[in-house]
């Protein structure tokens, strides 16, 4: 009965180096959604993506950040550059898409820059 | 406005008391609604969803009121085991995108 799996769940990174945090879906949902949670504050979205599509991306900055959900294999959120201020924990969710069920968690990516 | 919002807390209160969190939503299209409980350093999981008649799972009653916009959580004989940060979920337009309310801080003491 796997649920969400993230993987790592802790990164360090040196400033300008490259994140890359990965997300396998609830068996049987399609949807997967990126949120951002900093210290002491609540989750912010990042983005939705579909199969090999990105639905809504409103949430990510505009730099160094980019999402990706192949036909085969994890979503991925990638990084680039990373500063001390991408510190924060990363949580991937999956649904099927009926929006009468909310989201599933994974346990989260620890983030830290040094 | 925010698009969610609740009040930060914290509520503590005693062992057996009976709470109740409040939650306000700007976008009079929502349709689905939830409530997720999150323990420190861990991930959200779904507490119960909303139901327009309101709905109850054993200690925990919620309810909606679309007139106002308005969601609620009450915990009937809390335990020290429901401190927990609350947070209340909108899925603010058409499609499948939830929005997360900043979270109330419930502090149960013996």
């Amino acid at each position: 009965n796997a649920g969400v799996m993230q993987n790592p769940r802790h990164l360090v990174r040196r400033r300008g180096q490259e994140a890359r945090l990965r997300c396998s879906p609830m068996k049987g949902h399609s949807h997967v959604y990126w949120y951002r949670q900093l210290p002491e504050e609540g989750l912010k979205f990042m983005v939705y993506l579909q199969k090999e599509n990105i639905i809504d991306e409103s949430g990510m900055p505009k730099e160094r950040f980019s999402a990706e959900f192949p036909k085969e294999g994890p979503s991925i959120l990638r990084i680039q550059q990373v500063v001390r201020g991408d510190s924060a924990a990363y949580f991937c969710a999956s649904s099927s898409g009926d929006r009468a069920y909310g989201y599933t968690f994974g346990s989260g990516t620890r983030l830290t820059v040094v | 406005r925010k698009e969610v919002e609740q009040d930060p807390g914290p509520f503590n209160v005693p062992e057996g008391a009976t709470v109740a969190f409040n939650c306000t939503y700007s976008n009079s299209a929502s349709q689905s609604f939830f409530w997720y409980r999150q323990d420190c350093r861990k991930e959200p999981k779904l507490l119960m969803s909303v139901y327009s008649s309101g709905n109850e799972d054993g200690r925990f009653t919620a309810q909606l009121n679309r007139a106002s916009q308005y969601i609620s959580l009450l915990i009937r004989d809390s335990k020290l085991s429901d401190s927990a940060t609350y947070l209340c979920v909108v899925n603010i337009r058409y499609g499948n995108k939830l929005v997360f309310g900043a979270g109330t801080i419930l502090r149960v003491k013996s």
